[in-house]
Order: C-alpha cells, then sequence, then structure tokens
C-alpha cells in the first residue's frame, strides 16, 4: 500500500532513550518531518531533515534518514514523562506542497 | 512567534446549524490549510489556500465551505453536518505552498455534530 508506516505503541522508562520509526513510501521525497501531538491539541513542528542529509541532531532530538530502505527514525535522549504524545513523521513529495503523514506512534514514558 | 490560532476551541451544532471555524496567524505566512482528524489517526487534508486564493480543495463535500478574508485570516463554513463530520480541525500555515516549507499548527477545534 501507500500509507506511511509506524509502529502503533512504544513504552519507555524515564530517563531512557526513545526510537520512534517510521518508513516512508516515496523515495523522491525531498523533506521528511517529525511532529509532536499531546491529547486534545494540534501538532507541534519538532524536526526536520532534507533528504540530502543522513542525520540531523537538535538537544534531546535525532533523526536518522536511511534513504536506500525509505527509512526515517526519531531519536528522543533522556526521554521525559512530558514527551508522552503522539508522533506522526510525515514526508513532502518532490514538486508538491502535500504532506503524506504516517499512521502515529503513541508514545508513553513511565515514571 | 510561530503561533497559529483557532477558536472556539470545542463546538457541538445539531445538523441544521450554521457555524464557523475561525484561524488566524501573524508570521506573513502565505499559505493556510484546513485539516480533519479523527480520533487515532493522522490528518487528512482537506483546503489549501495560497496567497488568499483556494488552490487545492481535496475533494471535500460542499456542506463545508472555506474562506480566507485577509492574508491572516482563514474560515471554514459549516452547513448541514453529519454526525460522521464530527473530528479535531486543525488549521495550519506556512511561508509558501511549496515543499520544504514547514507548516505549523493550530490547537484545533473539537467539533461534535448531534
Amino acid at each position: 500500500g501507500e500509507d506511511v508506516e509506524q509502529s502503533l505503541f512504544l513504552s519507555v522508562r524515564e530517563g531512557d532513550s526513545s526510537v520512534i520509526n517510521c518508513t516512508y513510501t516515496d523515495s523522491s521525497s525531498t523533506y521528511l518531518y517529525w511532529y509532536k501531538q499531546e491529547p486534545g491539541a494540534g501538532l507541534q513542528l519538532l524536526t526536520y531533515i532534507f533528504s540530502n542529509m543522513d542525520m540531523k541532531q537538535d538537544q534531546r532530538l535525532t533523526v536518522l534518514l536511511n534513504k536506500k530502505d525509505k527509512h526515517l527514525s526519531l531519536r528522543i535522549a533522556d526521554t521525559q514523562t512530558g514527551d508522552s504524545a503522539i508522533y506522526f513523521c510525515a514526508e513532502a513529495h518532490s514538486g508538491t506542497y502535500k504532506y503524506i503523514f504516517g499512521t502515529g506512534t503513541r508514545l508513553k514514558v513511565l515514571a | 512567534d510561530t503561533e497559529v490560532t483557532q477558536t472556539p476551541k470545542h463546538l457541538v451544532m445539531g445538523m441544521t446549524n450554521k457555524k464557523s471555524l475561525k484561524c488566524e496567524q501573524h508570521m506573513g505566512h502565505r499559505a493556510m490549510y484546513w485539516y480533519k482528524q479523527k480520533a487515532k489517526k493522522p490528518p487528512e487534508l482537506m483546503f489549501v489556500y495560497s496567497y488568499e486564493k483556494l488552490s487545492i480543495n481535496e475533494s471535500v463535500p460542499s456542506r463545508f465551505s472555506p474562506e480566507c478574508p485577509n492574508s491572516s485570516l482563514l474560515n471554514l463554513h459549516l452547513h448541514a453536518l453529519q454526525p460522521e463530520d464530527s473530528a479535531l480541525y486543525l488549521c495550519a500555515s506556512s511561508q509558501d505552498h511549496q515543499e520544504g516549507y514547514e507548516q505549523y499548527f493550530g490547537p484545533g477545534t473539537r467539533l461534535t455534530v448531534t
């Protein structure tokens, strides 16, 4: 199918690292994004990566991109209870405005 | 400032009502979007406005009518909705509608149709 796939659920202990994975659909996608959505709220842009990069680090967040496998991951270091939320990856296809969102991963951080 | 505001936060309406959702941004963005999000699902694009003109309608039923009065405001007029239209409606904006410009989302309006 054409879905951008994410695992549904991830549970980690406070202070551990979290890794959220995303398999996207189009090898020509030029921008890939990570958004966070807390309950009852909108989507908060966390970070993004351009397709000519393999890795991007921003404070506790590390994004890894494997273009060959069309695999994107978001690592959150020192995960806190405030990181509990749903995380969506999104790809922007070359030449279009349109985001294709992943199915979302619910991260639960245990104290 | 990367804030997109939406009003109201919650809305309950009957199937014969007419109501409007409002969205505002003051980031100078020239593209604005309406999304619909059902529970536990990703957002689905409804409309895109670029430079105050409707550029994309993702085959949305005519009971949803968007309007962009100026570059900072986006409305969604609702009429004769169905219970299955109950969802979180998200507004977003970006500097331009071309690829590479990240979209910033508002907090959403939780709509319930009775």
